[in-house]
């Protein structure tokens, strides 16, 4: 299977902390992207890092890549109540179609 | 002025049915998808279209149809309704390079 995997599944930590999401892949990329998911909403862009880039910034954000380790993460800094959602890393093929391979997903729970 | 918007919202009904799914962008995308997240948050591509031509189509039955009348537009289809189809549905958007998708807000599938 071409998923990727997300660990941890599910994350609990308190406003004003640091939350660290990780997310493996199995096959090459052109980019790789991390999305949110409030419940019962739709997904919602946050951040692009492409194959050639080892870090990224955005605000709170900060998005690493290891090419190398197929591996990416996601840090989520000075945590609020309302980043409580689903994150999702998705890959973009080579073949540049657009086509993404979304992870599996961290439940992430912000307590006020 | 919702970017990317499905009708409808829910969707309740018997096997064996057919019914339609709708989905337009106003972002002037050349690019639509159709994804489909079951019950565990999983999200798999279904279909893609690039300006009206199908560019991905993932392996999904024959029971699902996209139509896409114009670049602005992505109906799904879906026949002989199945118990397994109940999921939620998303419809995306983006530019030909599908760096950055923009989600709908899904559509919530039941079959009983």
């Amino acid at each position: 299977s071409q998923q990727g995997e997300e660990d941890p599944q599910a994350l609990s930590i308190q406003e004003g902390e640091n939350a660290t999401m990780n997310c493996s892949y199995k096959t090459s990329i052109n980019n790789l992207q991390w999305y949110r998911q409030n419940s019962g909403r739709g997904l919602v862009h946050l951040i692009l890092i492409r194959s050639n880039e080892r870090e990224k910034h955005s605000g709170r954000l900060r998005v690493t890549l290891d090419t190398s380790k197929k591996s990416s993460s996601l840090l989520i800094t000075a945590s609020r109540a309302a980043d409580t959602a689903s994150y999702f890393c998705a890959t973009g093929t080579p073949s540049n179609t657009g086509k993404l391979i979304f992870g599996q997903g961290t439940t992430l729970q912000v307590k006020p | 002025d919702t970017a990317v918007s499905q009708t409808p919202k829910y969707l309740v009904t018997q096997m064996g049915n057919d019914k339609s799914i709708k989905c337009e962008q106003n972002l002037g995308h050349d690019t639509m998808y159709w994804y489909k997240q079951d019950s565990k948050k999983f999200l798999k591509i279904m279909f893609s279209y690039n300006n009206k031509e199908l560019i991905i189509n993932e392996t999904v039955p024959n029971r699902f149809s996209p139509k896409s009348p114009d670049k602005a537009h992505l109906n799904l289809h879906i026949n002989s309704l199945e118990l397994g189809d109940s999921a939620v549905y998303f419809c995306a958007s983006s530019n030909i390079h599908g760096n950055e998708q923009f989600f709908g807000p899904g559509t919530r599938l039941t079959v009983l």
